[in-house]
């Protein structure tokens, strides 16, 4: 079945560092995309979407960059801090009746 | 505003011994959602419902796993029986509709079971 996928299963940042964690997607029919945040013992907590008539959207200190070329999600954080440090999935949707699927997450550590 | 509430927060059993797992969505949401997570698998879909109604249930692993949603405030997860495999973290999400489109999924803190 198609899925979603990560490239990095665990990054390392320094504190203020800039951090990128990508997603590769393989169902070209899906056409909106959300970053979780999850920290430990919690649920996971929206972050920032995106939908497929897009290829960059900002939030606060996030930003989401879309390639539907080369079926690619990043999420970048800017000036990195200790409260980033958490497990980060990609989810992918679409037309049909709000069912997401996510992605293994990558796992953000951020050294002080 | 109170988010999704689920309940109990953890729980210990032993293999053979049924479960129950409780999760209140948040008000006004039409959509509400199962996943099961854990290291080797991550977050899996079990099965959602929209508007009380089961959608799609693919994702439920067998006929020991049950749902229901008797009414737009409170859904039930029930395993029976159990067994050590089912030790996971479940998670209840919920979400308003959006037309068309997908729409934020707001978690719970999640169930975490262990079955001995």
């Amino acid at each position: 079945g198609e899925s979603v996928g990560l490239h990095l299963p665990t990054l390392s940042v320094q504190e203020g560092d800039n951090s990128i964690i990508n997603c590769a997607y393989s169902n070209s029919a899906s056409d909106y995309f959300i970053w979780y945040k999850q920290e430990s013992g919690k649920g996971p907590q929206f972050i920032i979407d995106i939908r497929s008539n897009m290829d960059k959207r900002q939030g606060q200190r996030v930003t989401v960059l879309l390639n539907k070329t080369v079926k690619h999600l990043s999420l970048q954080i800017a000036a990195t801090q200790p409260g980033d440090s958490a497990v980060y999935f990609c989810a992918e949707g679409g037309r049909a009746g709000n069912k997401l699927t996510f992605g293994g997450g990558t796992r953000v550590l951020v050294k002080p | 505003d109170a988010g999704v509430i689920q309940s109990p927060r953890h729980e210990v059993t032993e293999m053979g011994q049924e479960v129950t797992l409780r999760c209140k969505p948040i008000s006004g949401h039409d959509y509400l959602f199962w996943y099961r997570q854990t290291m080797m698998r991550g977050l899996e879909l079990l099965i959602y419902f929209n508007n009380n109604v089961p959608i799609d249930d693919s994702g439920m692993p067998e006929d020991r796993f049950s749902a229901k949603m008797p009414n737009a405030s409170f859904s039930t997860l029930k395993i029976q029986p159990s067994e050590p495999r089912d030790s996971a973290v479940y998670f209840c999400a919920s979400s308003p509709s959006r037309g068309s489109y997908t729409g934020e999924l707001f978690f719970g803190e999640g169930s975490r079971l262990t079955v001995l």
